[in-house]
Parts: C-alpha cells; sequence; structure tokens
C-alpha cells in the first residue's frame, strides 16, 4: 500500500532554515509527481509546491516562491523540501502528497501523516 | 490566483439527512479540474471528487459532485457519522493550485 512519511519538522527561530523529507513506498515512485500542503493549526489548507515525476518541472505557491526549493530523489525514492529564510506565517504542518495519477499535476490522492514546522523566538 | 469561495462556512444537520456544499471560484475553472477532499479531525485530507464530478477510488456513491465555470457543488447523501468533518474544494487548473476555506458539516 501507499505510504508516504514525513520527517524534519521541529522549531526553529524566525530567519532559520529546516529541511523536510518524505519517503515514499508501496508505488513507482519515479512516475508520480509530487506535492507538499501545509495546514497552519487551526486552519484551512494551502498548497505550496509541486514537483514533476522526473523533476524537471516545479512549481510553487506564491507565498514560498524564493525562500522554499522542492527537489526529489527517485533512486531514493524521496522528495524535499527545504525552507529558507522562515517567518512565523510558515507556521503549520507540512504535508507531503502524490499525485493522484501518473505523470500528472492534479490532485493529491495520498497524502502522509505531516509534520509541524514552529517558528518562533 | 484563483480564489476559491466556499458555503456555508458551517452546515449543521441529522445523520441521515442530505448535504450540499457550494464552491464559486473568482473565474473559470478550466477543463473543470475542481477536487473535493473531507478531513476529520486529526487526520490527512482524503480525495473524493476529481474533475468536478468523478469519485476516486473507494468513495461511496452517496458522494457526488457536479458543476462547471465558477460554480461548483458537493452533495452528500444519507449522512453518516463519519461524514461530519471539514470539506475543502481545490482547484489545479492552473498551476498555481488553491484550495477553498472550508466548510464545517456538524451534527444538529
Amino acid at each position: 500500500q501507499v505510504q508516504l512519511v514525513e520527517s524534519g519538522g521541529g522549531v526553529v527561530q524566525p530567519g532559520g532554515s529546516l529541511r523536510l523529507s518524505c519517503v515514499a513506498s508501496g508505488f513507482t515512485f519515479s512516475s508520480y509527481g509530487m506535492h507538499w500542503v501545509r495546514q497552519s493549526p487551526g486552519k484551512g489548507l494551502e498548497w505550496v509546491a509541486f514537483i514533476r515525476y522526473d523533476g524537471i518541472n516545479k512549481y510553487y505557491a506564491d507565498s514560498v516562491k524564493g525562500p522554499f526549493t522542492i527537489s526529489r530523489d527517485n533512486s531514493n525514492n524521496t522528495v524535499y523540501l527545504q525552507m529558507n529564510s522562515l517567518r512565523t506565517e510558515d507556521t503549520a504542518v507540512y504535508y507531503c502528497a502524490r499525485d493522484t495519477f501518473t505523470y500528472s499535476y492534479s490532485t493529491f490522492g495520498h497524502w502522509g501523516q505531516g509534520t509541524l514546522v514552529t517558528v518562533s523566538a | 490566483e484563483i480564489v476559491l469561495t466556499q458555503s456555508p462556512g458551517t452546515l449543521s444537520l441529522s445523520p441521515g439527512e442530505r448535504a450540499t456544499l457550494s464552491c464559486r471560484a473568482s473565474q473559470t475553472v478550466t477543463s473543470r479540474y475542481l477536487a473535493w477532499y473531507r478531513q476529520r479531525p486529526g487526520q490527512a485530507p482524503r480525495l473524493l471528487i476529481y474533475s468536478a464530478s468523478s469519485r476516486a477510488t473507494g468513495i461511496p456513491d452517496r458522494f457526488s459532485g457536479s458543476g462547471s465555470g465558477t460554480d461548483f457543488t458537493l452533495t452528500i447523501n444519507r449522512l453518516e457519522p463519519e461524514d461530519f468533518a471539514v470539506y475543502y474544494c481545490q482547484q489545479y487548473g492552473s498551476t498555481s493550485i488553491t484550495f477553498g476555506q472550508g466548510t464545517r458539516l456538524e451534527i444538529k
């Protein structure tokens, strides 16, 4: 079965950096686009970033464009989110999500359990 | 960026009743690229509907989606206890994916 396991969350000071990882299993990782989606405490969902199945195309939400970078390692079934210049408003649970369909950019068919990032002095 | 506005903010119904949730887009959603998710407390969201009206794998036919252009609807027939949760719509018709703010479905 599809499994997505995030790690790397924690507490960081404003202006700091953090790198999230998501290890995937149970499917052919190199055939699917991958996303990061976040949810601030008690708030709604916000899409953060997407990386195409082959890593060539990447898209970002305007709110993170520049400080955040998504990447992937298809040999290790892992997707990353490098977060720099963190601000208090980046505090959220960060979910790794697999696109629903192969070779597409669409919906979130499978989700990880999420990892909490807290940006606080 | 396409802004999605969901209504109502909260919907109070009883088990067995029908729920109708609305999602309105600030501009036309290309090719009906509109999805719906359910999120229960403490859990990740689950995909219910994609392409406005197609049910995701394992989703019962109590759930149905409709609409096009800028107006979309999620209908849930015969509400069951596990349906009381928060529902989000999402559009993927542009390179910037966006979500609605959510509708909370609560037990009356």
